[in-house]
């Protein structure tokens, strides 16, 4: 198995939900990322899980709440949300964090997300 | 993390290769170039990295000069479905991974 999976594809939410962003990969891969991506902009990286742990969090707002119940899961919770947080979001893995030559990152399709 | 800059958008006639730099003057002696690229709406797609030597897989290959300043990725023959943003980011210490706006090619028939 090769790839990164995520669901759902798409959500639409307002802004007093809870839901969650799921992403799973089967590769062993040690570390998983979670980015956001706005149309026409690269990505942007959120959250670094590195072995199961939160190594990186660039800032991100509490609302936005990563989850990381083993080496092959990745959860992202959502609660209040503003509509300017409607993007694409995007997880990735690589094999390995702790040596430059192992950062290969392999994402998933990403999750398409609306706030209204 | 060293940064990278890469031309905005570039344009190649289908078959012919395409071939697309990227600078990264500060990038230090331990850190790896990786080049990925995203076709529109799709998640960004890893493409081939490296250290100093040249590297070729099934997809590219990838030229670094011998300071290390410089790289090319190079798409022997290109198709319309080459068409996507390119990204070069260098990896090290940090490790931080950031995507600058990368380049946009474009592959006409």
């Amino acid at each position: 198995d090769t790839e990164v999976t995520q669901t759902p594809k798409h959500l639409v939410m307002g802004m007093t939900n809870k839901k969650s962003l799921k992403c799973e990969q089967h590769m062993g891969h040690r570390a998983m990322y979670w980015y956001k991506q706005k149309a026409k902009k690269p990505p942007e990286l959120m959250f670094v899980y590195s072995y199961e742990k939160l190594s990186i969090n660039e800032s991100v707002p509490s609302r936005f709440s990563p989850e990381c119940p083993n080496s092959s899961l990745l959860n992202l919770h959502l609660h209040a949300l503003q509509p300017e947080d409607s993007a694409l979001y995007l997880c990735a893995s690589s094999p390995r964090p702790d040596t430059t030559r192992t950062r290969e990152q392999y994402f998933g399709p990403g999750t398409r997300l609306t706030v209204t | 993390d060293a940064k990278t800059t890469q031309p905005t958008s570039m344009d190649c006639a289908e078959g012919r290769a395409a071939n697309l730099p990227c600078n990264h003057s500060t990038i230090s002696g331990n850190e790896y170039v990786y080049w990925y690229r995203q076709i529109h709406s799709q998640g960004p797609q890893y493409i081939i990295h490296g250290l100093k030597n040249n590297e070729t897989n099934e997809m590219a290959s990838l030229i670094i000069t011998e300071d290390r300043k410089s790289s090319t990725l190079i798409l022997p023959h290109a198709t319309l479905r080459d068409t996507a943003v390119y990204y070069c980011i260098v990896s090290g210490g940090s490790y931080i991974p950031t995507f600058g706006r990368g380049t946009s090619l474009i592959v006409h028939p």
